[in-house]
């Protein structure tokens, strides 16, 4: 299996631009769909991002999702930062086994 | 809308079990496919297990194969996990989620499993 390494936190100004790195550490980024997850304090997590750069209904497009082959990596940009995307954000993908994989998860914190 | 309900957590000694379900409504849950997510205090996010639509494919983490089984009743909307032989390090919120394309999308709101004695 492979591993996703994430930054263990983030921080930006209101209103700013931040982004969040998702590498894997094996195997090309491109060849499995990369999906983000934000989870709030106390909250289950929901999706922000699906099949790398799909945003689903009721997410701003605010977030954006990227993927890049000669970094292997992937990337959630979040723009005009407000205090609610406060929160920590999962990368995910998955295998050839099926078997899903999560990174290790980056808490972002807008101050 | 997709709603998922976890239930059966609580408190357990070392080396019981518990069965774990998720009522699911607001979708065809005998289309999807569907995962268990669970999630250390305090860690982060880690895969257990995941079932496909009719039940004929199973997969599991390394860290559960073998004391763990994923179950469903397609006729019930119910998802079912079995944690036997449960660890101190199995201590976790229990998430379960609908499945699209390969990956967790929606989620619930957990159940908590403790391993304490």
């Amino acid at each position: 299996n492979f591993m996703l390494t994430q930054p263990h936190s983030v921080s930006e100004s209101p209103g700013k631009t931040v982004t969040i790195s998702c590498t894997r550490s094996s195997g090309s980024i491109a060849s499995n769909y990369v999906q983000w997850y934000q989870q709030r304090p106390g909250s289950s997590p929901t999706t922000v991002i699906y099949e790398d750069n799909q945003r689903p209904s009721g997410v701003p497009d605010r977030f954006s999702g990227s993927i890049d082959s000669s970094s292997n990596s992937a990337s959630l940009t979040i723009s005009g930062l407000k205090t609610e995307d406060e929160a920590d954000y999962y990368c995910q993908s998955y295998d050839s086994s099926t078997a899903v994989v999560f990174g290790g998860g980056t808490k972002l914190t807008v101050l | 809308q997709v709603q998922l309900v976890e239930s059966g957590g609580g408190v357990v000694q070392p080396g019981r079990s518990l069965r774990l379900s998720c009522a699911a409504s607001g979708f065809t849950f005998s289309s999807y496919g569907m995962h268990w997510v669970r999630q250390a205090p305090g860690k982060g996010l880690e895969w257990v297990a995941v079932i496909s639509y009719d039940g004929s494919n199973k997969y599991y983490a390394d860290s559960v194969k073998g004391r763990f089984t994923i179950s469903r009743d397609n006729s019930k909307n119910t998802l079912f996990l079995q944690v036997n032989s449960l660890r101190a390090e199995d201590t976790a919120v229990y998430y379960c989620a609908k499945e699209w394309s390969g990956s967790p999308d929606s989620w619930g709101q957990g159940t908590l499993v403790t391993v304490s004695s």
